[in-house]
Parts: structure tokens; C-alpha cells; sequence
């Protein structure tokens, strides 16, 4: 069964970047089946998706965060990872990877969540 | 973008009763929606996929249906366990979420 971890620093400063990384064990992440994806949730607010990338390395992104985004893969370590821009309060929130089943496009598997607040 | 809308935001409901969930697309999503539970300080699970179909494990109180832009989520009997907080899915949008709390 693929499971998925989150790591990365719990407290960033607002304009800095924020940067997290998802492990994936149980599962290659070049094998195909899945998009690899980055979703957000603010205290007590809904589920927000931030983007995607697929084992080629193509990605897609939320418009509203686009400018702010990236999402890459390392598939030596199987891993992908988080960077968001100019970070502001308004960032705060858990942040989850999952993995996006190809096909049937639902996020089988969820990481933990990691808790991020932007604060100086 | 195609927009997802649940009702209600909130629901009270007590164990044993019948609950019913509904999510409306913005345009026709086909059968291409996914229903997911939540609970406090954990991930989303999936409990339906494809509008219908039953993930794995997931107990069978548990059923969706609809097609084209409105769908449903039926719990049969409520279970204490089942308090949580649903969303409905598609592609990379999802609904504002239904929290179910106990009557």
C-alpha cells in the first residue's frame, strides 16, 4: 500500500518560501498511476488544491497560486515537492500530498498533513 | 472552472437516521465524482468513487448516486462513528464540505 509523508519546516516568514517534500514508500512514484499532488486546508476552512506533477514532470497548477508555485519530483529519492512564494498569513493551513489515481481522479492516498504557519 | 456546490453546510442528525448528502456541479461532470469523509486533525478518506462505486473497506451504509451536475451522498444508518466532515470531488475541485454533528 502507498503511503505518503510530508516534511518541511512548521514556521515560515511572511515573503519568505515555503518548502515541503512528500516521501512516497510502498510504491514507485515513476510508475505512472498517479498524479502527485500538493492540497491545503486553513484552520476550520475547506480543501484546497495548490497543483500537480506527473512522473514526466509536466505539472499543473491552481490559477489563483500559479504565479506563487512550484511542484517537482525527484524519482531517485521518490519524493516530490512543495515551494510557494511571497508567503503570507493568509498561507497558514495543513498542508497534505496526495496522490491522484490517473484515470479515475480521486486522491487514493493522503500524507498525514504537515501544519505550516506563516508568522514572523 | 467547473464549480461544486454541497448542501447543507451543516447537518444534525442522530444515530440510526437516514442522511442524505447532495453536491451540485456547475456544468455536467458525467459520473466523475468522488466523496470523501473527514475527521478532526486526520486526512480526507475516500468512501465513493466514480459517483457510485464503494472504495475498498468502506461499509456498505455508505452509497452514492447521480450523474451529469447533481449527486447525492446516502448514509443509511447513522453510526456514531460516521460524525465527521464530508466533501465531494472533482478533478482538482472540491465542495465547501457538510459537517455532520450529533442531534
Amino acid at each position: 500500500q502507498v503511503q505518503l509523508q510530508e516534511s518541511g519546516p512548521g514556521l515560515v516568514k511572511p515573503s519568505q518560501t515555503l518548502s515541503l517534500t512528500c516521501t512516497v514508500s510502498g510504491g514507485s512514484i515513476s510508475s505512472g498511476s498517479y498524479y502527485w499532488s500538493w492540497i491545503r486546508q486553513p484552520a476550520g476552512k475547506g480543501l484546497e488544491w495548490i497543483g500537480r506533477i506527473y512522473t514526466s514532470g509536466s505539472t499543473n497548477y491552481n490559477p489563483s497560486l500559479k504565479s506563487r508555485v512550484t511542484i517537482s519530483v525527484d524519482t531517485s529519492k521518490n519524493q516530490f515537492s512543495l515551494k510557494l512564494s511571497s508567503v503570507t498569513a493568509a498561507d497558514t493551513a495543513v498542508y497534505y500530498c496526495a496522490s491522484l489515481a490517473a484515470g479515475l481522479e480521486t486522491f487514493d492516498y493522503w500524507g498525514q498533513g504537515t501544519l505550516v504557519t506563516v508568522s514572523s | 472552472d467547473i464549480q461544486m456546490t454541497q448542501s447543507p453546510s451543516t447537518l444534525s442528525a442522530s444515530v440510526g437516521d437516514r442522511v442524505t448528502i447532495t453536491c451540485r456541479a456547475s456544468q455536467s461532470i458525467s459520473s466523475w465524482l468522488a466523496w470523501y469523509q473527514q475527521k478532526p486533525g486526520k486526512a480526507p478518506k475516500l468512501l465513493i468513487y466514480k459517483a457510485s462505486s464503494l472504495e475498498s473497506g468502506v461499509p456498505s451504509r455508505f452509497s452514492g448516486s447521480g450523474s451529469g451536475t447533481e449527486f447525492t451522498l446516502t448514509i443509511s444508518s447513522l453510526q456514531p462513528d460516521d460524525f465527521a466532515t464530508y466533501y465531494c470531488q472533482h478533478q482538482e475541485t472540491f465542495g465547501q464540505g457538510t459537517k455532520v454533528e450529533i442531534k
